[in-house]
């Protein structure tokens, strides 16, 4: 099946600095890439959808202006947390969603954040 | 708006034994439904998928799931578990190039 990989799968960085996360596909071109945001013990929640070409759309309430999501190819989409708090510890999946008839979404490993 | 509701949090099941994770959606059409599975500290594998025609459908490690339109659900199953299958997994409904709706996961736990 098609490969979504995810980098890094974990960082750890202080307060107040930023840190990228890439998501890539490997063995397909998507140009639509979607993050989300998965809290300990709870679901995966969608932060924004990124489309390769254009500004990423953001669900409602998450800060635009700190995860900042750039899709400039059809491979690569990555996001930034920028002036990272403790709060946004968290573990962060990407996923990747095939152009063509296939629906399936095909998720990176995901990326855990600890921000200290 | 749709939505996903997964009401087992945690399940435990002896080892051997068969197991059903239940699984209720609310769309405003005719979903496409998945079931994920996620190791700790891992991402997410795709264990199957509906999207149309035969309303059960066979996935990997042995599982499936029945799509029922007359009562919302789309509950996984599996005749008889492994150690190996003790994990979280989570049910979502989305459309063609949407995004996904999950639930909120069931922590499946096995014993001996």
């Amino acid at each position: 099946g098609a490969v979504v990989s995810q980098h890094p799968s974990r960082v750890i960085c202080k307060s107040g600095t930023s840190v990228k996360i890439e998501c890539r596909s490997l063995d397909f071109q998507a140009t639509t890439m979607f993050w989300y945001r998965q809290f300990p013990k709870k679901s995966l929640m969608l932060m924004a959808t990124s489309n390769e070409g254009s500004k990423a759309t953001y669900e409602q309430g998450v800060e635009k202006d700190k995860f900042l999501i750039n899709h400039a190819s059809l491979t690569l989409s990555t996001l930034t947390v920028t002036s990272a708090h403790p709060e946004d510890s968290s573990f962060y999946i990407c996923s990747a969603r095939d152009t063509g008839m296939n629906t399936e979404a095909f998720f990176g490993q995901g990326t855990r954040l600890t921000v200290v | 708006a749709q939505s996903v509701t997964q009401p087992d949090i945690h399940i435990t099941v002896s080892e051997g034994a068969s197991l059903e994770l239940r699984c209720n959606y609310s769309y405003g059409a005719t979903p496409y439904l998945f079931w994920y599975v996620q190791s700790p500290g891992q991402g997410l594998q795709l264990l199957l998928k509906y999207f149309s025609g035969d309303t059960l459908v066979q996935g990997i490690k042995g599982f499936e799931a029945e799509f029922k339109r007359s009562q919302s659900s789309f509950n996984l199953r599996k005749p008889s578990v492994h150690w190996s299958d003790a994990a979280e997994y989570f049910c979502a409904v989305g459309a063609w190039g949407e995004k996904l709706t999950f639930g909120t996961g069931t922590r499946l736990t096995i014993i001996p």
